[in-house]
Protein backbone atom coordinates (compact mmCIF):
# COMPACT_ATOMS: atom_id res chain seq x y z
CA UNK A 1 0.00 0.00 0.00
CA UNK A 2 1.05 3.54 -0.65
CA UNK A 3 2.19 5.39 2.29
CA UNK A 4 4.37 6.25 4.77
CA UNK A 5 5.51 3.28 7.20
CA UNK A 6 7.91 4.50 9.96
CA UNK A 7 9.97 1.15 12.07
CA UNK A 8 10.42 0.13 14.31
CA UNK A 9 7.08 0.76 16.09
CA UNK A 10 8.51 0.34 20.01
CA UNK A 11 11.79 0.56 20.66
CA UNK A 12 13.53 0.57 24.26
CA UNK A 13 17.43 1.24 24.75
CA UNK A 14 19.85 1.96 26.81
CA UNK A 15 21.72 5.89 27.22
CA UNK A 16 24.87 6.22 25.34
CA UNK A 17 23.39 3.39 22.83
CA UNK A 18 23.24 4.68 19.16
CA UNK A 19 19.79 3.56 17.65
CA UNK A 20 18.31 4.77 13.95
CA UNK A 21 14.36 5.08 13.15
CA UNK A 22 13.50 5.00 9.58
CA UNK A 23 11.19 6.31 7.68
CA UNK A 24 10.15 5.07 4.41
CA UNK A 25 7.30 6.64 2.18
CA UNK A 26 5.84 5.54 -1.59
CA UNK A 27 4.52 8.78 -2.98
CA UNK A 28 8.01 9.99 -4.08
CA UNK A 29 7.13 13.14 -2.00
CA UNK A 30 10.20 15.52 -2.17
CA UNK A 31 10.18 16.79 1.14
CA UNK A 32 10.27 14.69 4.20
CA UNK A 33 10.48 15.47 7.95
CA UNK A 34 10.95 14.35 11.46
CA UNK A 35 9.13 15.17 14.56
CA UNK A 36 9.06 14.25 18.28
CA UNK A 37 6.30 14.82 20.19
CA UNK A 38 6.29 15.69 24.32
CA UNK A 39 3.85 16.39 26.68
CA UNK A 40 3.31 19.53 27.10
CA UNK A 41 5.35 20.73 23.15
CA UNK A 42 2.64 19.53 20.70
CA UNK A 43 5.18 18.26 17.64
CA UNK A 44 8.54 20.00 17.61
CA UNK A 45 10.11 19.98 14.18
CA UNK A 46 13.74 18.10 14.65
CA UNK A 47 15.38 17.77 10.88
CA UNK A 48 14.01 18.47 7.68
CA UNK A 49 14.79 17.47 4.15
CA UNK A 50 14.00 19.20 0.39
CA UNK A 51 15.36 15.82 -1.74
CA UNK A 52 17.68 13.85 -1.41
CA UNK A 53 21.23 14.81 -0.31
CA UNK A 54 19.81 18.04 1.28
CA UNK A 55 18.99 18.07 4.60
CA UNK A 56 18.30 20.70 7.37
CA UNK A 57 17.84 21.68 10.81
CA UNK A 58 14.74 22.09 12.90
CA UNK A 59 13.66 23.44 16.15
CA UNK A 60 15.14 20.99 18.05
CA UNK A 61 18.12 19.08 16.08
CA UNK A 62 20.88 18.61 19.21
CA UNK A 63 21.74 14.80 19.82
CA UNK A 64 20.27 13.90 16.00
CA UNK A 65 21.92 13.12 12.55
CA UNK A 66 19.76 12.55 9.36
CA UNK A 67 20.69 10.98 6.09
CA UNK A 68 18.55 11.32 2.83
CA UNK A 69 20.32 9.36 0.14
CA UNK A 70 17.50 7.91 -1.79
CA UNK A 71 14.18 10.22 -2.02
CA UNK A 72 11.69 7.64 -0.15
CA UNK A 73 14.22 7.19 2.94
CA UNK A 74 14.72 9.36 5.60
CA UNK A 75 16.46 7.89 8.47
CA UNK A 76 17.11 9.41 11.87
CA UNK A 77 19.88 8.56 14.14
CA UNK A 78 20.50 9.01 18.12
CA UNK A 79 24.47 8.80 17.86
CA UNK A 80 24.54 8.64 21.60
CA UNK A 81 20.95 8.06 23.25
CA UNK A 82 19.92 9.97 26.75
CA UNK A 83 17.05 10.22 28.93
CA UNK A 84 15.87 12.87 27.52
CA UNK A 85 15.04 11.95 23.68
CA UNK A 86 12.70 9.43 24.92
CA UNK A 87 9.85 10.67 23.13
CA UNK A 88 7.31 9.61 20.62
CA UNK A 89 9.03 10.14 16.65
CA UNK A 90 6.91 11.12 13.67
CA UNK A 91 7.84 11.21 9.95
CA UNK A 92 6.09 13.19 7.38
CA UNK A 93 6.33 13.55 3.99
CA UNK A 94 4.75 16.38 1.54
CA UNK A 95 4.80 16.29 -2.06
CA UNK A 96 5.58 20.21 -2.35
CA UNK A 97 7.28 22.38 0.01
CA UNK A 98 4.34 22.39 2.41
CA UNK A 99 1.87 25.21 3.42
CA UNK A 100 -2.08 24.76 4.09
CA UNK A 101 -2.58 23.60 0.31
CA UNK A 102 -0.67 20.64 0.28
CA UNK A 103 -0.32 19.09 4.05
CA UNK A 104 2.34 16.95 5.44
CA UNK A 105 1.57 13.13 5.58
CA UNK A 106 2.28 11.93 9.20
CA UNK A 107 3.85 8.21 9.81
CA UNK A 108 2.35 6.26 12.72
CA UNK A 109 4.88 7.24 14.99
CA UNK A 110 7.78 5.38 17.12
CA UNK A 111 7.57 5.72 20.50
CA UNK A 112 11.32 5.43 22.12
CA UNK A 113 12.27 4.84 25.60
CA UNK A 114 16.08 4.95 27.09
CA UNK A 115 16.73 4.10 30.20
CA UNK B 1 7.72 30.96 24.19
CA UNK B 2 4.64 29.02 22.23
CA UNK B 3 3.52 30.91 19.30
CA UNK B 4 0.83 28.76 18.67
CA UNK B 5 -1.55 27.61 21.97
CA UNK B 6 -4.51 25.51 22.73
CA UNK B 7 -5.39 26.80 26.39
CA UNK B 8 -7.77 23.99 26.67
CA UNK B 9 -6.53 20.26 27.14
CA UNK B 10 -9.73 18.79 26.99
CA UNK B 11 -13.34 18.91 25.74
CA UNK B 12 -16.81 17.03 26.13
CA UNK B 13 -19.79 17.14 24.18
CA UNK B 14 -22.47 15.16 23.51
CA UNK B 15 -23.35 13.82 20.38
CA UNK B 16 -24.84 15.53 17.73
CA UNK B 17 -24.69 18.87 19.20
CA UNK B 18 -21.30 21.32 18.03
CA UNK B 19 -17.97 20.83 19.03
CA UNK B 20 -15.74 24.56 19.26
CA UNK B 21 -11.67 24.09 19.46
CA UNK B 22 -9.56 26.88 19.96
CA UNK B 23 -6.37 28.16 18.50
CA UNK B 24 -4.44 31.19 19.05
CA UNK B 25 -1.42 32.51 18.13
CA UNK B 26 1.32 35.06 18.13
CA UNK B 27 2.90 35.64 14.84
CA UNK B 28 0.74 37.59 12.33
CA UNK B 29 3.42 36.25 9.70
CA UNK B 30 1.89 32.67 9.66
CA UNK B 31 0.84 32.44 5.63
CA UNK B 32 -1.65 29.14 6.44
CA UNK B 33 -3.40 27.40 9.39
CA UNK B 34 -4.45 23.73 9.96
CA UNK B 35 -5.94 20.76 12.13
CA UNK B 36 -4.54 17.54 12.28
CA UNK B 37 -6.73 14.76 14.22
CA UNK B 38 -4.75 12.04 16.26
CA UNK B 39 -6.13 8.80 17.71
CA UNK B 40 -4.04 7.01 19.61
CA UNK B 41 -1.23 4.94 18.35
CA UNK B 42 -1.73 6.69 14.64
CA UNK B 43 0.01 9.48 13.58
CA UNK B 44 -1.88 13.09 12.72
CA UNK B 45 -3.70 12.73 9.85
CA UNK B 46 -4.88 16.38 7.97
CA UNK B 47 -8.39 17.66 8.97
CA UNK B 48 -8.35 21.27 6.76
CA UNK B 49 -6.69 24.14 5.93
CA UNK B 50 -7.26 27.53 5.93
CA UNK B 51 -5.37 30.48 4.50
CA UNK B 52 -4.24 33.40 6.10
CA UNK B 53 -5.91 35.38 3.60
CA UNK B 54 -9.35 34.27 4.14
CA UNK B 55 -11.80 34.15 7.42
CA UNK B 56 -13.70 30.90 6.63
CA UNK B 57 -13.17 27.48 5.13
CA UNK B 58 -15.81 24.99 4.62
CA UNK B 59 -15.30 21.09 4.56
CA UNK B 60 -18.51 18.83 5.25
CA UNK B 61 -19.16 18.77 9.19
CA UNK B 62 -16.13 20.57 9.69
CA UNK B 63 -15.82 24.65 9.41
CA UNK B 64 -12.36 26.62 10.38
CA UNK B 65 -12.95 30.14 11.32
CA UNK B 66 -10.21 32.61 11.54
CA UNK B 67 -9.78 35.78 13.51
CA UNK B 68 -6.93 37.63 12.24
CA UNK B 69 -7.44 40.54 14.40
CA UNK B 70 -7.57 39.10 17.59
CA UNK B 71 -4.57 35.75 16.36
CA UNK B 72 -7.37 33.45 17.31
CA UNK B 73 -8.84 30.43 14.92
CA UNK B 74 -11.46 27.67 15.77
CA UNK B 75 -12.44 24.22 14.64
CA UNK B 76 -15.92 23.80 14.67
CA UNK B 77 -17.57 20.21 14.20
CA UNK B 78 -20.97 20.05 13.81
CA UNK B 79 -22.98 17.38 14.67
CA UNK B 80 -20.44 15.84 17.11
CA UNK B 81 -19.73 12.06 16.17
CA UNK B 82 -18.36 9.28 18.40
CA UNK B 83 -15.88 9.08 15.98
CA UNK B 84 -14.54 12.13 15.85
CA UNK B 85 -13.16 11.45 20.27
CA UNK B 86 -9.36 12.07 19.51
CA UNK B 87 -6.87 14.43 20.16
CA UNK B 88 -6.97 17.95 18.07
CA UNK B 89 -3.81 19.74 16.89
CA UNK B 90 -3.47 23.42 15.34
CA UNK B 91 -0.74 24.19 13.26
CA UNK B 92 0.99 27.06 12.22
CA UNK B 93 2.93 26.97 8.34
CA UNK B 94 5.88 29.58 8.39
CA UNK B 95 8.92 28.83 6.24
CA UNK B 96 12.39 28.75 6.41
CA UNK B 97 14.86 30.73 4.45
CA UNK B 98 15.45 27.93 1.67
CA UNK B 99 11.44 27.93 1.35
CA UNK B 100 10.84 24.34 3.01
CA UNK B 101 7.69 25.40 5.25
CA UNK B 102 7.62 24.47 8.71
CA UNK B 103 4.70 23.87 11.05
CA UNK B 104 4.31 25.13 14.61
CA UNK B 105 1.86 22.75 16.52
CA UNK B 106 0.16 23.53 19.38
CA UNK B 107 0.05 21.01 22.47
CA UNK B 108 -3.44 19.33 21.12
CA UNK B 109 -6.87 19.03 22.74
CA UNK B 110 -8.41 16.09 23.60
CA UNK B 111 -12.49 15.86 22.32
CA UNK B 112 -14.34 13.43 23.81
CA UNK B 113 -18.11 13.22 21.97
CA UNK B 114 -20.18 11.21 24.09
CA UNK B 115 -23.02 8.89 23.16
Amino acid sequence: DAGITQSPRYKITETGRQVTLMCHQTWSHSYMFWYRQDLGHGLRLIYYSAAADITDKGEVPDGYVVSRSKTENFPLTLESATRSQTSVYFCASSEAPGGGNQPQHFGDGTRLSIL
Amino acid sequence: DQQVKQNSPSLSVQEGRISILNCDYTNSMFDYFLWYKKYPAEGPTFLISISSIKDKNEDGRFTVFLNKSAKHLSLHIVPSQPGDSAVYFCAASDHFASGTYKYIFGTGTRLKVLA
